[in-house]
């Protein structure tokens, strides 16, 4: 049972443009939402946070969009630049859990065409 | 400072065999938790140790066990090692709610 979806294995995007990535999620409980950024060889680096209390957080060129009725997350990054060409994944977790316990999705690849 | 250190890097055992991988925390941190991700897949909750004991458990078989040290060090134990167990190993250590670092992991292959 997934109970973090990320829809999407792969995105292309060119240098400059917005990259927008999507997460999906089934378990109502979920009310703290987590986006991390991996590089080949290394661990998951954080990179930023919601709570269900809130609908958008902002932290430099990203983005994150939470829909709550929709079980959606998106992370938006603009401008995208080479650098973020990397594994993302969304994480979830729930009431009460706090960091004891993440869900994480799939995870995207996204990739940044010069 | 030092992040969280793993060790080892990579190893390769034989099914059946028991493997034990070793976590330290970021300096601070008191919490450890491990993960295990498997090939084109997100990473996956296995258990998180705070004061030497395991707080929480995730849907892993008993096969997996765990220990945290006092200096909060921590090692994670796999016996009678499966083909399905071939993973990349995440430990991560937190002290306030929400801080997860991880280190780059242990990739496990079992042959």
């Amino acid at each position: 049972d997934q109970q973090v979806k990320q829809n999407s294995p792969s995105l292309s995007v060119q240098e400059g443009r917005i990259s927008i990535l999507n997460c999906d999620y089934t378990n109502s409980m979920f009310d703290y939402f987590l986006w991390y950024k991996k590089y080949p060889a290394e661990g998951p680096t954080f990179l930023i946070s919601i709570s269900s209390i809130k609908d958008k957080n902002e932290d430099g060129r990203f983005t994150v969009f939470l829909n709550k009725s929709a079980k959606h997350l998106s992370l938006h990054i603009v401008p995208s630049q080479p650098g973020d060409s990397a594994v993302y994944f969304c994480a979830a977790s729930a009431k009460g859990q706090g960091a004891q316990k993440l869900v994480f999705g799939q995870g995207t690849r996204l990739t940044i065409n010069p | 400072d030092a992040g969280v250190t793993q060790s080892p890097t990579h190893l390769i055992k034989t099914r059946g065999q028991q493997v034990t991988l070793r976590c330290s925390p970021k300096s601070g941190h008191d919490t450890v938790s491990w993960y295990q991700q498997a090939l084109g897949q997100g990473p996956q909750f296995i258990f998180q140790y705070y004061e030497e004991e395991e707080r929480q458990r995730g849907n892993f078989p008993d096969r997996f066990s765990g220990h945290q040290f006092p200096n909060y060090s921590s090692e994670l134990n796999v016996n009678a090692l499966l083909l399905g167990d071939s993973a990349l190993y995440l430990c991560a250590s937190s002290l306030v709610r929400y801080g997860y670092t991880f280190g780059s992991g242990t990739r496990l292959t079992v042959v």
